[in-house]
């Protein structure tokens, strides 16, 4: 049964600090990784998709990449600004079924 | 593209009501989930379609939850009847699997119901 990690469960930076966020998965055996951002009391925005063949995608001041073989990834945010406060949602869609296994999230806040 | 439209946006009810959640996918997205969050338990896949027909729905919790797809542009999750445990976050997403059905594009998700069952 495929479980996703996502460590730490929250995150707090002074902004323009670099960080790191990261997501692991216990079945390698993966079709693609989603990250997602979640406002208080919003919906789930899509960020970035890695297809499992792919090692990295890129998106503005966001990195993510994938390591299927050690079943982790990590999502790289540069030069931090308040309005990157949100929860940041690490998924896998693994077997042939679509079906999106999520992580429990980590909550990043940026103080100004 | 207006993306996934869900109604009602907030939804309060009394136990033992029938609530009836509604999604409108993308258009032309052939995929469509159904996820439930709460604090206790993060995100959770319900049940999802491809073309319309139900493929997996292990994880709806109980008989008291069913989910129909008319047509690729309408679904809806019933509960009958509510319970305060039934208090959520209900999202519906959508995405279009690639040719052989395999899995592969990125999921949509709509803005979400939330829902109070007193």
């Amino acid at each position: 049964k495929q479980e996703v990690t996502q460590i730490p469960a929250a995150l707090s930076v002074p902004e323009g600090e670099n960080l790191v966020l990261n997501c692991s998965f216990t079945d390698s055996a993966i079709y693609n990784l989603q990250w997602f951002r979640q406002d208080p009391g919003k919906g789930l925005t899509s960020l970035l998709l890695i297809q499992s063949s792919q090692r990295e995608q890129t998106s503005g001041r966001l990195n993510a990449s994938l390591d299927k073989s050690s079943g982790r990834s990590t999502l790289y945010i540069a030069a931090s600004q308040p309005g990157d406060s949100a929860t940041y949602l690490c998924a896998v869609v693994s077997g042939n079924t679509g079906k999106l296994i999520f992580g429990q999230g980590t909550t990043l806040q940026v103080k100004p | 593209d207006a993306g996934v439209i869900q109604s009602p946006r907030h939804e309060v009810t009394e136990m033992g009501q029938e609530v009836t959640l509604r999604c409108k996918p993308i258009s032309g997205h052939n995929s469509l989930f159904w996820y439930r969050q709460t604090m206790m338990r993060g995100l959770e896949l319900l049940i999802y379609f491809n073309n319309n027909v139900p493929i997996d729905d292990s994880g709806m919790p109980e008989d008291r939850f069913s989910a129909k797809m008319p047509n690729a542009s309408f679904s809806t999750l019933k509960i009958q009847p509510s319970e305060p445990r039934d208090s959520a976050v209900y999202f519906c997403a959508s995405s279009r699997i690639l040719a052989g059905g395999v899995p592969g594009n990125e999921q949509f998700f709509g803005p979400g119901t939330r829902l109070t069952v007193l």
